[in-house]
């Protein structure tokens, strides 16, 4: 079966830049998606087809995909962006496939 | 505005069943496959099963594969998740979900299950 393996955790100063990295076998193949989850609510699309962002996702989250490697970036991280977060892909024999998660904690 | 509303979580027996709902308004169902996805407690997302817009073609995970069952009612405007043979493992809160981009943009607020006798 497909896995996309994350770090657990990732720490950022406030105004620092959070990288999050998410591996799997010739992701970049495949469209990436990222979802932020705060605790007590469903998550939400920050990310999808790699780069794009939803109407409404501030401009600080970025993403990438190449390779193995899909990266989330938040620039100049704020207080508000701690949470947990899900890299997801598509793949046609296991359909949708959800990252293991990461906990971004701004210090 | 879209909005997704699920119902039907509750208190599960181990080998019994529960039957999941979703409402959706504010787009055109019959447009869009729809997908549950579901999160244990403390752990992270998982995909469950996935509908074509026709209802057509469903696809599971395959820890649900051959005791889940994923519907919908385009007249009705409604997903549906039979869940049978619950087993303690399906304890989790199950998310009606679905997008276009292949990313999940909208997300229901999740009905919980708990599956203990």
């Amino acid at each position: 079966s497909y896995e996309l393996t994350q770090p657990p955790s990732v720490s950022v100063s406030p105004g620092q830049t959070a990288s999050i990295s998410c591996s799997g076998d010739k992701l970049g193949d495949k469209y990436a998606s990222w979802y932020q989850q705060k605790p007590g609510q469903s998550p939400v699309l920050v990310i999808y087809q790699d780069t794009k962002r939803p109407s409404g996702i501030p401009e600080r989250f970025s993403g990438s995909n190449s390779g193995n490697t899909a990266t989330l970036t938040i620039s100049g991280t704020q207080g508000m962006d701690e949470a947990d977060y899900y890299c997801q892909a598509w793949d046609s024999t296991t359909n949708y496939v959800f990252g293991t998660g990461t906990k971004v904690t701004v210090l | 505005e879209v909005q997704l509303l699920e119902s039907g979580g509750g208190l599960g027996q181990p080998g019994g069943s529960l039957r999941l709902s979703c409402a959706a308004s504010g787009f055109t169902f019959s447009s869009y496959a729809m997908s549950w996805v579901r999160q244990a407690p403390g752990k992270g997302l998982e995909w469950v099963s996935s509908i074509s817009a026709s209802g057509g073609n469903t696809y599971y995970a395959d820890s649900v594969k051959g005791r889940f069952t994923i519907s919908r009612d385009n007249s009705k405007n409604t997903l549906f998740l039979q869940m049978n043979s619950l087993r303690a493992e399906d304890t989790a809160v199950y998310y009606c979900t679905f997008g276009g981009g292949m990313g999940f943009d909208y997300w229901g607020q999740g009905t919980l299950v708990t599956v203990s006798s």
